[in-house]
């Protein structure tokens, strides 16, 4: 069975920049979630869909983060403009339903100069 | 808010001996625990968890975790870990009628050879 699949791996940008991440995941899990890791600490979740619906994006920075889960498969995170603190790991997840388990994906390592 | 604590930021260890993570968190009602796991180079992977029923639960590699209540912990062991127990651990949290996974800051695991 296929992994959750993110792109891309890799991405340094500059303050004030955007940056949008992709997110496939499993066939047939229903929910999504972004996370966010800053270094020596654990992931933290942005935001989490079912199907196309937004869950919960109680913790994501709406001035500058938006996420979209077009038809409820794949999904895409944006960041505009960028900050420094925004330096972190971008971690998707998904899931069969909402407290089932979440397998993630590899990641993508943002770095902001 | 939901929190997890895990006690120990880095753990160093020789091959043969016991390991114990330890994990508590903060919600007093119904929680499913988990432990993730990330080898380096590797995404987060699940090792187990606990819903209901036996306290104690099995995982894969031969590790192991308690939920004692009445102390709000999850601590998980392993009897005699090998090198390629090296990697990092976080303990994790979902309160039941909030669906939101909440990570402990993770403990990082050396094994020497």
């Amino acid at each position: 069975e296929a992994g959750v699949a993110q792109s891309p791996r890799y991405k340094i940008i500059e303050k004030r920049q955007s940056v949008a991440f992709w997110c496939n995941p499993i066939s047939g899990h229903a929910t999504l979630y972004w996370y966010q890791q800053i270094l020596g600490q654990g992931p933290k979740l942005l935001i989490q869909f079912q199907n196309n619906g937004v869950v919960d994006d109680s913790q994501l920075p709406k001035d500058r983060f938006s996420a979209e889960r077009l038809k409820g498969v794949d999904s895409t995170l944006k960041i505009q403009p960028a900050k420094l603190e925004d330096s972190a790991v971008y971690l998707c997840a998904s899931s069969g339903g909402l407290l089932e388990t979440q397998y993630f994906g590899p990641g993508t390592r943002l770095l902001v100069l | 808010a939901q929190s997890v604590s895990q006690h120990n930021h880095h753990v160093i260890l020789s091959e043969a001996a016991s390991l114990e993570l330890g994990c508590n968190y903060s919600y007093g009602g119904t929680v499913n625990l988990f432990w993730y796991v990330q080898y380096p180079g590797q995404h987060l992977q699940l090792l187990l968890k606990y819903f209901s029923g036996d306290p104690l639960v099995k995982g894969i590699k031969g590790f192991e975790a308690e939920f004692i209540k009445s102390k709000f912990s999850f601590n998980l062991r392993k009897p005699s870990v090998q090198w390629s127990d090296t990697a990092e651990y976080f303990c994790a949290v979902i309160i039941s009628n909030d669906y939101k996974l909440s990570f402990g800051a993770g403990t990082t695991v050396t094994v020497r050879a």
